[in-house]
């Protein structure tokens, strides 16, 4: 099992450019996450899915959008990149039927928006 | 609200042990997790508390006091691999969703 994988590992954007962010697990997991991570801080949640065909916001939603395109697969896009976007992008999945808290996350996507 | 304390830096020597603490508030509680993170890693998760006292997995323990808000997460027999951010996190509610502290830097020393 490859676990969560996200694609691409790096990226560098130009201001206003668009991107996807793609995310994806092979554990029968129900919900997925979007986190950031900014240097020194912990992880801020974005958007979560708790089940295929539904989305939430986390903490910090605004400038993104996701798609839980089914139960494997979660995306985050960025419509307009801006600076503030600078940062590693990690997605997570975790099971309803096992212990809540317990959350398997990918090896994260760097991103620099300059 | 929910919000999460802990340390920014411990530092500790091979082979010692070492306390990291977390004092959170919460509206509704229902367990606080640690998750460890090397440097340009991925998080990974170490333990979970649910109910008060305390959980043993190998060299690492978590300790959970409810009525006080707090845990921590206790390292035994420190190795150089140990060094790594170790953060606190607690459910945001009956979800799935967890807020997570800032994190703890812990350097081991030979």
């Amino acid at each position: 099992n490859a676990g969560v994988t996200q694609t691409p590992k790096f990226q560098v954007l130009k201001t206003g450019q668009s991107m996807t962010l793609q995310c994806a697990q092979d554990m029968n997991h129900n919900s997925m996450y979007w986190y950031r991570q900014d240097p020194g801080m912990g992880l801020r949640l974005i958007y979560y899915s708790a089940s295929e065909g539904t989305t939430d916001k986390g903490e910090v939603p605004n400038g993104y959008n996701v798609s839980r395109l089914n139960k494997r697969e979660f995306s985050l896009r960025l419509e307009s990149a801006a600076p503030s976007q600078t940062s590693v992008y990690f997605c997570a999945s975790s099971s309803r039927q096992g212990r809540a808290d317990t959350q398997y996350f990918g090896p994260g996507t760097r991103l620099t928006v300059l | 609200g929910q919000s999460l304390e802990q340390p920014s830096e411990v530092t500790a020597v091979e082979g010692a042990i070492v306390q990291i603490n977390c004092t959170y508030q919460t509206s509704g509680f229902y367990g606080l997790s640690w998750y460890q993170q090397h440097d340009g890693g991925a998080p990974t998760f170490l333990s979970y508390n649910g109910l008060d006292g305390l959980e043993e997995t190998g060299r690492f323990s978590s300790f959970l006091s409810r009525s006080d808000s707090y845990g921590y997460l206790l390292l035994q027999e420190l190795q150089m691999k140990d060094s790594a951010s170790y953060f606190c996190a607690v459910r945001s509610g009956a979800t799935n969703k967890l807020i997570f502290g800032t994190g703890t830097l812990l350097a081991v020393q030979p």
